[in-house]
């Protein structure tokens, strides 16, 4: 059973510092996808990705895929109140196509 | 265009009881997934439906079940319900069975409280 480890658990800064985000899988990722959700609401797609060391920017976020494809980061700039939310990493990939989530990194941003 | 739409958002239940939650994917999905958050955690798989098919199940009991019907909305049952099964129900829905980029469109979920 594949497991994905996130950290920080918790994080909670001030608007318009930056902040990196960490993913780790026990093995490798069929793909790569981190998702956003916020309170009450399901998780939204931000970035899907499966090549081994692409980098793929989202205006103020960054996500880099590991080049063994068993980590990934999600960097933001300059980060805002409306960033807020639980990130989370996905694998994307198996057999039936189920997703397999990470416990996520609730993040706050203070004005 | 309507994203995906679950009934009902909150829901009281007391232990042993059994419970329906509905899901109406987004027009032209054919998909349906359902997953289970507990307070705390990521998103659980429960069951996967394409074509009014089970196509994936995860590991939970017998005691939940699903379906899905011809105009590819779902339902998802829960019997004698545990407090344990307490926490948000989310559905995703999504065109095909196959890997792409867009990945899958959650709704905002069932809240289920188990008293």
């Amino acid at each position: 059973t594949q497991l994905l480890e996130q950290s920080p658990q918790f994080l909670s800064i001030q608007e318009g510092e930056n902040l990196t985000v960490y993913c780790n899988s026990s093995s490798v990722f069929s793909s790569l996808q981190w998702y956003r959700q916020e309170p009450g609401e399901g998780p939204v797609l931000l970035v899907t990705v499966v090549t081994g060391g692409e980098v793929k920017k989202l205006k103020r976020l960054t996500f880099q895929f590991g080049d063994a494809r068993k980590d990934s980061s999600l960097h933001i700039t300059a980060a805002q109140p409306g960033d807020t939310g639980l990130y989370l990493c996905v694998d994307g990939g198996g057999s039936n196509y189920k997703l397999t989530f990470g416990k996520g990194t609730l993040l706050t941003v203070n004005p | 265009d309507a994203g995906v739409t679950q009934s009902p958002t909150h829901l009281i239940k007391t232990r042993g009881q059994q419970v329906t939650l509905r899901c109406s994917p987004i027009s032209g999905h054919k998909s349906v997934s359902w997953y289970q958050q507990v307070l705390g955690q990521g998103p659980q798989f429960i069951f996967q439906y394409y074509e009014k098919e089970e196509r994936g199940r995860g590991n939970f009991p017998d005691r939940f079940s699903a379906r899905q019907f011809p105009n590819y909305s779902s339902e998802l049952n829960v019997n004698a319900l545990l407090l344990g099964d307490s926490a948000l129900y989310l559905c995703a829905s999504s065109f095909s069975m196959v890997r792409d980029s867009y990945g899958y469109t959650f709704g905002s979920g069932t809240r289920l409280t188990v008293v």
